[in-house]
């Protein structure tokens, strides 16, 4: 079965400097999720969009932005980068049935230097 | 927000014994999934379970809504099975996901 495909799966980048990070849901799935999970902690709700528009945010900086394309998929852009925001980033897909069960990509490794 | 807690922090157990692991959250909730997060970092779903009970192979859940908690139950344990098992649930009106902080289970041959 088709699962979430998320690009790159490590990345490591200097301060101040940009990254994107690209998710791609699961076929016929609506609504995409990103978290971020620091070292050593739980995953933190970052983002959600539901048929491309932004539903719901979390503890997302303002410098982090994201937006869901008409093809579903969706990027988080990351500006200024900073040391703390060295983390796993993990996108999650959802179909809106009333079954809400949420799926997660393999996530992204950002290491910023 | 919802808070979610898990029990117990750590677990060392030696290959082939069984186990238990809790979820209490604060509020109702309209979803509850469990993950097992293995050495490599991703997140595996395991089950989905705002209520009742599931089993799958080993591995089995059981959520009682009412009472605000769910557990899961692995039985004759293998190394493979070592990692983080996070449970997470969303309230009513609010899709995303809110996590534990997780129980790592460390199976010892």
């Amino acid at each position: 079965a088709a699962g979430v495909i998320q690009s790159p799966r490590h990345l490591i980048k200097e301060k101040r400097e940009t990254a994107t990070l690209k998710c791609y849901p699961i076929p016929r799935h609506d609504t995409v999720y990103w978290y971020q999970q620091g070292p050593g902690q739980d995953p933190q709700f970052l983002i959600s969009f539901y048929e491309k528009m932004q539903s719901d945010k979390g503890s997302i900086p303002d410098r982090f932005s994201a937006q869901q394309f008409s093809d579903y998929h969706s990027e988080l852009n990351m500006s200024s980068l900073e040391l703390g925001d060295s983390a796993l980033y993990f996108c999650a897909s959802s179909r809106t049935s009333g079954i809400d069960e949420q799926f997660f990509g393999p996530g992204t490794r950002l290491t910023v230097l | 927000g919802i808070q979610v807690e898990q029990s117990p922090p750590d677990l060392i157990l030696q290959e082939g014994a069984n186990s238990t692991l809790r979820c209490n959250f604060s509020d109702s909730v309209n979803n509850l999934q469990w993950f097992h997060q293995n050495p490599w970092g991703q997140l595996i779903n395991l089950f989905y379970i705002p209520s009742g009970t599931k089993q799958n192979g080993r591995l089995s859940a059981t959520t009682v809504a009412t009472e605000r908690y769910s557990l899961l139950y692995i039985s004759s344990s293998q190394t493979t099975d070592s990692g983080v098992y996070f449970c997470a649930v969303d309230s009513f009106g609010n899709e995303k996901l809110t996590f534990g902080t997780g129980t790592r289970l460390t199976i010892i041959p």
